[in-house]
């Protein structure tokens, strides 16, 4: 069956960088994009975007353009998310989740990050 | 960008009640591009609805999705007790895709 099994929780500081893994089974990993979704406490659910394994391309959202990175490493079946110059507005749980056009079917555990001085 | 409104913010209802969920697209969004998840707590978000109004499976016949131009609806027939949570709609029709602001059911 499909799963995607997340990093564990982080804590930073501000102005610091976190990587989050999430590593795939129970399909063909480079034929489906790997989307990033987060949630922040109190608030709503947050597209951050999504990178297609088989060549690399990624779409962002605007409002993280330039801190955030996805990537994969398909020889582990692994999508990875960095977010750069973290803030308190970026404690949240980041989720993967498997693309493939309607809707979002198969979801990470999540990985909460904390960002605090 | 496509904004998703939903309403409203929070519905206090009993057990066994009906309860109708609405989420209205800023701009037109066909209907095959509307999705439906439910967040509870310590959980991931699950889908529920995608294309407006198909079911995932393994999904209880109490929910059902549907659509009128850029109104669209998820109806929970009759409130189980596991159905309290916050309910999401997304559309993924364009880029970025985007979620409404969600509502509490309680």
């Amino acid at each position: 069956q499909v799963r995607l099994v997340q990093s564990g929780s982080e804590m930073k500081k501000p102005g610091a960088s976190v990587r989050v893994s999430c590593q795939a089974s129970g399909y063909t990993f480079d034929s489906y994009n790997i989307c990033w979704i987060r949630h922040v406490p109190g608030q709503g659910l947050e597209w951050l975007g999504w990178i297609t394994p088989y060549n690399g391309n990624t779409n962002y959202a605007h409002i993280l353009q330039g801190r955030i990175t996805m990537t994969t490493d398909i020889s582990t079946a692994t999508a990875f998310l960095e977010l750069r110059s973290l803030r308190s507005g970026d404690t949240a749980i980041y989720y993967c989740a498997r693309g493939g056009g309607a809707g979002y079917h198969f979801w990470g555990q999540g990985t909460l990050v904390t960002v605090s001085s | 960008e496509m904004v998703l409104t939903q309403s409203p913010a929070t519905l206090s209802v009993s057990p066994g009640e009906r309860v109708t969920l609405s989420c209205r697209a800023s701009q037109s969004l066909s209907s095959s591009y509307l999705a439906w998840y439910q967040l509870r707590p310590g959980q991931a978000p699950r889908l529920l609805i995608y294309g407006a109004s198909n079911r995932v499976t393994g999904i209880s016949d109490r929910f059902s999705g549907s659509a009128s131009g850029t109104d669209f609806t998820l109806t929970i027939s009759s409130l189980e007790p596991e159905d309290f949570a916050i309910y999401y709609c997304q559309q993924y029709g364009s880029s970025p895709r985007t979620f409404g602001q969600g509502t509490r059911v309680e």
